[in-house]
């Protein structure tokens, strides 16, 4: 029984197309995270929603915009991709949106190539 | 600059011996994650230890903390093969609200 689940595991696309990726999670947590993974694998937050409300919007260019339909469900749209934007994209989950008591559940990502 | 800091960025060491990574921060702490990644693979949680306690173990793992320093240390003991990862160290934040902010990772190899 896959926690967090992304789809799809790579993408290869082409500059300027737009993409969305998706993440469902079974855990019945409140937050879900999307994090990005460069090539030197620092993992940097982009967005966090509690209960289907952003919480954090990191400094990312709006062409990204993540959509939660509801609390087990968050998705990442891409519009107008660039190169820069290739990275491994990781969606999470955790009970406790505040001080990070619990920890977080990854997805096993999702690597977006750019050509 | 990040908060964690991991040290080395890279070790390699052959199966049974104890593997000891180290992780650096700089701000108050609520408390201090580690996870593990095995390659093309999302984050496991292996530890969470909070700002209040000094030693935490799980299995073939220790974690200690160090507020005064600002510093933690993972040590894997008698290392197999399968636990050729990279480890990231996540410090969870004082304030509500706020990020986990993860270090840049240490690579281990172990060589059978």
């Amino acid at each position: 029984d896959t926690a967090v689940s992304q789809t799809p595991k790579y993408l290869v696309t082409q500059m300027g197309n737009d993409k969305s990726i998706k993440c469902e999670q079974n855990l019945g947590h409140d937050t879900m995270y999307w994090y990005k993974q460069d090539s030197k694998k620092f993992l940097k937050i982009m967005f966090s929603y509690n209960n289907k409300e952003l919480i954090i919007n990191e400094t990312v260019p709006n062409r990204f915009s993540p959509k939660s339909p509801d609390k087990a469900h968050l998705n990442l749209h891409i519009n107008s991709l660039e190169l820069g934007d290739s990275a491994v994209y990781f969606c999470a989950s955790s009970q406790d949106p505040g001080t990070y008591n619990s920890p977080l559940h990854f997805g096993n990502g999702t690597r977006l190539t750019v050509t | 600059s990040q908060q964690g800091e991991e040290d080395p960025q890279a070790l390699s060491i052959q199966e049974g011996e104890n593997a000891t990574m180290n992780c650096s921060y700089k701000t108050s702490i609520n408390n201090l994650q580690w996870y593990r990644q095995n390659s093309g693979r999302g984050l496991v949680h292996l530890i969470l230890i909070r700002s209040n306690e000094r030693e935490k173990h799980s299995g073939r793992l220790r974690v200690t903390l160090d507020t005064s320093k600002k510093s933690s240390s993972l040590l894997i003991t008698a290392s197999r093969a399968a636990d050729t990862a990279s480890y990231f160290c996540a410090t969870g934040p004082e304030t509500s609200g706020s990020r986990l902010t993860f270090g840049e990772g240490t690579q281990l190899t172990v060589n059978p």
